[in-house]
This record gives structure tokens, C-alpha cells and sequence, in this order.
């Protein structure tokens, strides 16, 4: 069974640019949830798609969105990019509904706001 | 609301000796609980899981890890370290929120195995 994927893995941006991420979950996996990495903060949950519906969001501002395509494929958007949004961004899949199951995650998309 | 203390953010062994990476949680709920690994330049892969049953969990790589609901705890150990246990490793606790079940990650400990 392929993996997570992630594409881009690097991106470079400026400051005021917007970008968008893109996450291919494991086939079956109807959940998505998207995170943001750094040294300082550690791994914070930016939200979560469950059947094309955001199911659940952590506290990040507007700015960050995301949607997830009847494919289960997501896609998350970051505008008016800030230079503190430099991060690893990491999607994760999982079958989803039940505590126990364990996320899968991406290799993630380096993001440098300059 | 749960969450995940991991104690040290840095531990250093020699390769062959013991490896002990700390987790406590708080839960309100019985917990499930997670240790992932992180590789530089990759996502986190799932080492082992608690759901219920057994509270010592057999894990990849020759880690295993002990749920002690009194400590609220689930430390994470390995008898001999090699050096491509090098990485960092995130413990996590899963509740619900907001209608989902959302884990929780600590802030992670970065392993560090010395020849």
C-alpha cells in the first residue's frame, strides 16, 4: 500500500505570498489532519477533514484553511504568509472514528517564508 | 481535555546501554496512548500503541513501553541502543474533541546515541 504523500516537499515563499499544500492519504483512509512542526512549539494540530467535511480545528488563525476532495485528497492554504509560518507542515491519514487508530503521516513540506 | 508531559528534551546514551524516554499523561478519559519516531527529514511513524489489555506493549525496533494508570505514565525503553535508534521520538494521547479523536502529541525527545 503506497504511503502518505506530500507534494511539494520545499517550498520557498515571501512574506505576503499565499501557498498551497497538497496530501494524498493512504487509500481507505477517509481522515486527514494537517500539522505544523517547529523548533519552538513543537507539533500543533492546524485541523481535520473527515469525508470532505472539516471535523475538527485546532487554534490557528483564518489564515490557514483547507478543504478535502471527494477523493479524499486535501489540500490546506496558507495566505498572506508570515515570516513566523516557516515550519515542516505534515498531513496525516488515518481510517479515522475510533480513538485507537493510529495517524500515518506524509514526509511533510518544508516551508521558508523569506 | 488530555495531555502529554515528555520529560527531557534531549537524552544522550552510549550505544548498547539502556534506553528510557519518560511520558506522563492526564486524561479524564481511559487513555490511548502513542509513542511515534521521527527521522530527520520525514513524518512520524508509529513505534507502538496502548489501547486496553496488556499493559506492556511491544513496539518496532525493539521498543516496548509500559502503561501504569497509578503514574499516569507510559515510558518508553529499549535494553541497548544502536545507533540508528537515533531520532526523535513524540509520545501522544488520543481524546475526543470537538466530535473527533484528536491526539495529542508532547513536545518530543530527541535521542541522541553516542559511539
Amino acid at each position: 500500500k503506497a504511503g502518505v504523500t506530500q507534494t511539494p516537499r520545499y517550498l520557498i515563499k515571501t512574506r505576503g505570498q499565499q501557498v498551497t499544500l497538497s496530501c494524498s492519504p493512504i487509500s481507505g483512509h477517509r481522515s486527514v489532519s494537517w500539522y505544523q512542526q517547529t523548533p519552538g512549539q513543537g507539533l500543533q494540530f492546524l485541523f481535520e477533514y473527515f469525508s470532505e467535511t472539516q471535523r475538527n480545528k485546532g487554534n490557528f488563525p483564518g489564515r490557514f484553511s483547507g478543504r478535502q476532495f471527494s477523493n479524499s485528497r486535501s489540500e490546506m492554504n496558507v495566505s498572506t504568509l508570515e515570516l513566523g509560518d516557516s515550519a515542516l507542515y505534515l498531513c496525516a491519514s488515518s481510517l479515522g472514528g475510533e480513538p485507537y487508530n493510529e495517524q500515518f503521516f506524509g514526509p511533510g513540506t518544508r516551508l521558508t517564508v523569506l | 481535555a488530555q495531555s502529554v508531559t515528555q520529560l527531557g528534551s534531549h537524552v544522550s546514551v552510549s550505544e548498547g546501554a539502556l534506553v528510557l524516554l519518560r511520558c506522563n499523561y492526564s486524561s479524564s478519559v481511559p487513555p490511548y496512548l502513542f509513542w511515534y519516531v521521527q527521522y530527520p527529514n520525514q513524518g512520524l511513524q508509529l513505534l507502538l500503541k496502548y489501547t486496553t489489555g496488556a499493559t506492556l506493549v511491544k513496539g518496532i525496533n525493539g521498543f516496548e513501553a509500559e502503561f501504569k494508570k497509578s503514574e499516569t505514565s507510559f515510558h518508553l525503553t529499549k535494553p541497548s541502543a544502536h545507533m540508528s535508534d537515533a531520532a526523535e521520538y513524540f509520545c501522544a494521547v488520543s481524546g475526543l474533541s470537538g466530535g473527533s479523536y484528536i491526539p495529542t502529541f508532547g513536545r518530543g525527545t530527541s535521542l541522541i546515541v553516542h559511539p
